[in-house]
């Protein structure tokens, strides 16, 4: 049962332009998510989070909107760099399940110079 | 700072063979985390320690996988026997604080299995 889903396994945007990756949830009780970037033989790292009793956090060329009554979460990178691309992995979690989070499929994203 | 380290970053096993992972966290973290990441899908946590105690097993495998922190710092994690189906990367993260908003997880490399 996949809580938390990234429909779009790739993506391809030029240097510059605007990424956005969309995620999508199903539980409800989901109140705080994340995106990792992941590289190539490397773990993810974290890129940023938001709180449900927020729907935008910003930081830098990152900006991460939560829409609640969609179940929907995106990441804009603006503007988009070569070395943005990776892969992206968003993440979810309850407040009362400890600390797990569920992650998504991932997105690829390349950014063409 | 050292990163989280992991070992062997590859693995080939055949299928009903054992097999053991190790993890070194980063110094001072509290909290160890084991994912299981198969191919196409999103990181899935098998088991969480807060220094040398569970927090969270219940995706783990018990009847297989079997995971280890002894004095609350590095960590194994086995698989006994492999079926095919566990091939994929595992992946070993460490944490500072072990409440619920330590988003800072710190992942490894990773180990990559293949049980053929």
């Amino acid at each position: 049962d996949q809580q938390v889903k990234q429909n779009s396994p790739s993506l391809s945007v030029q240097e510059g332009r605007i990424s956005i990756l969309n995620c999508d949830y199903t539980n409800s009780m989901f109140d705080y998510f994340l995106w990792y970037k992941k590289y190539p033989a490397e773990g993810p790292t974290f890129l940023i989070s938001i709180s449900s009793i927020k729907d935008k956090n910003e930081d830098g060329r990152f900006t991460v909107f939560l829409n609640k009554s969609a179940k929907h979460l995106s990441l804009h990178i603006v503007p988009s760099q070569p070395g943005d691309s990776a892969v992206y992995f968003c993440a979810a979690s309850v407040a009362n399940t400890g600390n797990q989070f569920y992650f998504g499929t991932g997105t690829s994203l390349t950014v063409i110079p | 700072e050292a990163g989280v380290a992991q070992s062997p970053r590859y693995k080939i096993i055949e299928k009903r063979q054992s097999v053991a992972f190790w993890c070194n966290p980063i110094s001072g973290h509290a909290t160890l985390y084991w994912y299981q990441q198969i191919l196409g899908q999103g990181p899935k946590l098998l088991i969480q320690f807060q220094n040398n105690g569970v927090v969270d097993d219940s995706q783990l495998p018990k009847d297989r996988f079997s995971a280890e922190r002894l004095k609350g710092v590095d960590s194994t994690l086995k698989i006994q026997p492999a079926k095919l189906e566990d091939s994929a990367v595992y992946l070993c993260a460490s944490s500072l604080r072990p409440d619920r908003f330590s988003y800072e997880q710190y992942f490894g490399p990773g180990t990559r299995l293949t049980v053929t």
